[in-house]
């Protein structure tokens, strides 16, 4: 089976801009995971989406958007950017249920100038 | 909430050698899961070992085994005939079995770096 993949791997903007992250998970998982890892912070839960529906929230602002799509690929969006947003952005991909294991992907990494 | 402690920001063994990285965790929950993760430089995280609260045996992966001290909320990761190769950061995350929960917490994690 192919592993987690994110897209792009690689991504520099501005303050202010927005940017859109993508995850596609392993085939036949429906569980999407987002985690953002700073040096300073460490390693966050940003959101899970299962089935399309978010179903779990980390303490993140509004900024921080996310989405799932019928075939469980997610999306995660984060708008008016701020330097601190600089991140590497996981994503742990599942097959939902409480005992399965998360699979992270290689992580986007997001600069923000 | 729950929080996961690991206090060595960074550790050095030789090749060969045996080391223990450290995680305490604090909850009120009974029955829970704990990880350790590894990062190598490439990023991906992968999944070294998992101990399910529940289960008093010690889990243990071929080189990797746990010291699981539940009342004393301590979560160790011994690495036995170290490798080059287990050079990397390792994280203690922690899981919660009630409700749809999935996140992961973790620890600020420990930068191991394996020496000839």
């Amino acid at each position: 089976k192919a592993g987690v993949t994110q897209t792009p791997r690689y991504l520099i903007k501005t303050r202010g801009q927005q940017v859109t992250l993508s995850c596609s998970p392993i085939s036949g998982h429906r569980s999407v995971s987002w985690y953002q890892q700073t040096p300073g912070q460490g390693l966050q839960f940003l959101f899970e989406y299962f089935s399309e529906t978010q179903r779990n929230k980390g303490n993140f602002p509004g900024r921080f958007s996310g989405r799932q799509f019928s075939n469980s690929r997610s999306e995660m969006n984060v708008s008016t950017l701020e330097l601190g947003d600089s991140a590497l952005y996981l994503c742990a991909s599942s097959a939902g249920g409480l005992y399965n294991e998360q699979f992270f992907g290689p992580g986007t990494r997001l600069t923000v100038l | 909430a729950q929080t996961v402690t690991q206090s060595q920001p960074e550790m050095s063994v030789q090749e060969a050698e045996t080391v223990t990285l450290s995680c305490t965790y604090d909850t009120s929950e009974s029955d829970y899961y704990l990880f350790w993760y590894k990062q190598p430089p490439s990023r991906q995280m992968i999944l070294v070992i998992r101990q399910e609260a529940y289960k008093q045996q010690n889990a243990t992966e071929n080189r990797f085994s746990v010291n699981f001290q539940k009342a004393a909320k301590s979560f160790s990761l011994k690495i036995s005939d170290s490798q080059l190769g287990d050079a990397a950061m390792y994280f203690c995350a922690y899981r919660s079995v009630t409700g749809t929960a999935s996140k992961l917490t973790f620890g600020t994690g420990t930068r191991l770096q394996v020496t000839l």
